[in-house]
């Protein structure tokens, strides 16, 4: 997985508009993808999956893109809500029987009210 | 909430002491996941048991051991600590044996400290 680091990217959004959180991922073998957002003092909370048979899914509130020719990934959140303020992490399985996830660097949501 | 329960919540110790971490996985979740989350490395993988048995192994120190039990509760075990083993530790569920279409669904995590 990526490093995290001191310097996590940061993106602040207005309350009510809409938020895009962009993921680059490494391997054209993964299948499936994850995002998760983790507040202050709590684990990652699971929001919304995708496997690489579909390009887009929609949530409540939350669409996850898949872009597999470039290997992107990317979250958008709609009227973006204080509550929303946390750090996004995006997730890959890479596939092959592999079991296990590596995360990207993560990408803190601020949200201006 | 999740459903993972991890305990304890936060841990203080010293250098060369050995620690225990526990975690309860999601009711039917028969996989649980180990990482490690610190600042200059992000979250990382550690390990991963599977009704009771070892199934995938991460960026796991020989120093660190994990167990799961028959009841599918797991422990991390640390020891000989280290000033860079100081993290957050955190402990995810699934219900089957792989990542490649179950999401994990994490515990709130135990903060450890060594001084």
């Amino acid at each position: 997985g990526e490093s995290v680091g001191l310097h996590l990217p940061t993106l602040s959004v207005q309350e009510g508009d809409n938020s895009i959180i962009n993921c680059a991922y490494s391997n054209s073998a993964s299948d499936y993808f994850i995002w998760y957002k983790q507040e202050s003092g709590k684990g990652p909370q699971f929001i919304i999956d995708i496997r690489s048979n579909m390009d887009k899914r929609q949530g409540q509130r939350v669409t996850v893109l898949l872009n597999k020719t470039v290997k992107h990934l990317s979250l958008q959140i709609a009227a973006t809500q204080p509550g929303d303020s946390a750090v996004y992490f995006c997730a890959e399985n890479s596939g092959a029987g592999s079991y296990q996830l590596t995360f990207g660097k993560g990408t803190k949501l601020s949200v201006i009210p | 909430d999740s459903g993972v329960t991890q305990t304890p919540k936060h841990l203080i110790t010293a250098t060369g002491q050995r620690v225990t971490l526990r975690c309860s996985p999601r009711s039917g979740d028969l996989s649980v996941y180990w990482y490690q989350q610190s600042l200059d490395q992000g979250l990382q993988f550690l390990i991963q048991y599977y009704n009771g048995e070892e199934r995938a192994k991460g960026n796991i120190l020989e120093r660190f051991s994990a167990q799961q039990f028959p009841d599918l509760h797991s422990e991390l075990n640390l020891s000989s600590l280290e000033l860079g083993d100081s993290a957050l530790y955190f402990c995810a569920s699934s219900v089957g044996p792989g990542a490649s279409n179950q999401p994990q669904h994490f515990g709130d995590g135990t903060r450890l400290s060594i001084l």
